[in-house]
């Protein structure tokens, strides 16, 4: 079964502060690494989907970069908002399997 | 607006009896897929479903069945036979079951069997 790993598993920070966190994969085999947003009592959200190595997308505030080679994916966050606050699940496929394996989420806190 | 919806938002039944989670999709999306999330644990793949008429057995199927009649539905039935169906569980869909394609979740189903 594919390892899907995230660190860390829980974050609080101030509203403006910057933060990132970190998604890693076996590199073997890779096809896609998923970024979702879960915020409490809504549905998870697709935030990116990247399949190259060296990929980085945007979209606001948030970005993410992918390193297939080495197995991660980072995802920032510039200047964080109480809005923020939610779990940010990966997922990826690789191994020896074809389905989409996630991870357990860092839960990120943004204190007003 | 287009949406998956699970129905219903919490749902309680006893030891022993089967129990059906509904799931729809109004993206004429070709791939759905059911999920289960467990505390301190990733979301685990339970069945999906590539086509009408198909599906396919994730990591966890046993005590579980489905079926894929129409394109926008794909129930979920927690058999007696599932050892811990106490657990959320999360519908999923997408155009098509190839990863590059995002998949678009429902608002989850929590089931307490006592």
């Amino acid at each position: 079964i594919l390892n899907v790993e995230q660190s860390p598993q829980s974050l609080h920070v101030q509203e403006g502060d910057s933060t990132n966190f970190t998604c890693s994969f076996p590199s073997s085999n890779f096809y896609a690494l998923h970024w979702y947003r879960w915020e409490t009592a809504k549905s998870p959200e697709a935030l990116f989907v990247m399949t190259l190595n060296g990929d980085e997308k945007k979209k606001g505030r948030i970005s993410a970069t992918l390193n297939t080679k080495e197995g991660y994916s980072y995802l920032y966050i510039k200047g964080s908002q109480p809005e923020d606050s939610a779990t940010y699940l990966c997922a990826s496929t690789g191994g020896a399997t074809n389905k989409l394996i996630f991870g357990t989420g860092t839960l990120l806190a943004v204190q007003p | 607006d287009g949406g998956i919806t699970q129905s219903p938002k919490y749902l309680f039944r006893k030891e022993g009896q089967n129990v059906t989670l509904s799931c729809e999709q109004n993206l004429n999306h070709d791939a759905m897929y059911w999920y289960r999330q467990d505390p301190g644990q990733g979301l685990r793949l339970i069945y999906y479903s590539q086509i009408v008429n198909d599906f396919q057995k994730g990591d966890i199927a046993e005590g579980y069945s489905v079926s894929r009649e129409k394109k926008e539905s794909f129930p979920l039935t927690v058999t007696s036979a599932q050892k811990n169906p106490t657990a959320f569980y999360l519908c999923a869909s997408s155009i098509d079951r190839q990863h590059f394609y995002e998949q678009y979740f429902g608002p989850g189903t929590r089931l307490t069997v006592t």
